[in-house]
């Protein structure tokens, strides 16, 4: 079955450094991968997807790239702020299901 | 306009009794799924709808979960004879609809029901 792990489950960084999340996959090779972010106490909110063929995509602050080689992905948030502060999380289709890391929190100290 | 919905926010059953769960999804979006969430633990797939296609039923972890999407939108998810293990987030997504799972459509997220088994 599909497996995906996020790098270490806390991160912390100070204000205004940037951010780089990783996320690695095994077992299967997705066509598209995306990444959420997830306050406590709600939902998953969509930030970036990116396909195969894509080695990276920006958006603000935030970039993305895929490698479909190394079968990883990495989410880097540039000119951090507090608000960044929240649980980010990798996730994919594996044929019949759909996959979520178990995410990396995040904490950017002021 | 509205995002999904999920109702109720909060549910406290005790063993054995019977629980439904209900998701509103974003109106138009053909794709709906349910997740489970355990303390500190990531999201775990139980199952898609896609359509008035049959779901895959294959993540729902027994055969005391069941899911029933009516007339291609709300959701309902039963759990019978709840176990304490059941306690857990259970969010639910939408998302337009695509091909194959969805891995080119971003998901739509509620704030999911919180289920207390005492």
């Amino acid at each position: 079955s599909q497996k995906i792990e996020q790098n270490s489950e806390a991160l912390n960084i100070q204000e205004g450094k940037t951010a780089t999340l990783t996320c690695n996959y095994t077992n299967y090779s997705p066509a598209y991968l995306q990444w959420y972010r997830q306050d406590p106490g709600r939902g998953p909110v969509f930030l970036l997807l990116i396909r195969e063929n894509e080695k990276e995509k920006r958006k603000e602050r935030l970039k993305v790239t895929f490698d479909t080689t190394l079968k990883q992905s990495l989410f880097h948030i540039t000119a951090s702020q507090p608000a960044d502060s929240a649980t980010y999380l990798c996730a994919l289709d594996g044929g019949n299901q759909f996959y979520f890391g178990t995410g990396t929190s995040l904490t950017v100290i002021p | 306009g509205a995002g999904v919905s999920q109702s109720p926010s909060n549910k406290v059953t005790e063993k054995g009794k019977d629980v439904e769960l209900r998701c509103d999804p974003i109106s138009g979006h053909t794709a709906l799924y349910w997740y489970r969430q355990s303390l500190g633990q990531g999201l775990e797939f139980l199952i898609y709808f896609q359509g008035n296609s049959a779901p895959d039923k294959s993540g729902l972890p027994s055969d005391r979960f069941s899911a029933e999407r009516t007339g291609g939108s709300v959701s309902t998810l039963t759990i019978q004879r709840t176990q304490q293990e059941d306690s857990a987030v259970y969010l639910c997504a939408s998302s337009l609809g695509s091909v194959g799972i969805g891995g080119n459509q971003p998901q739509h997220f509620g704030d999911g029901t919180r289920l207390s088994i005492l």
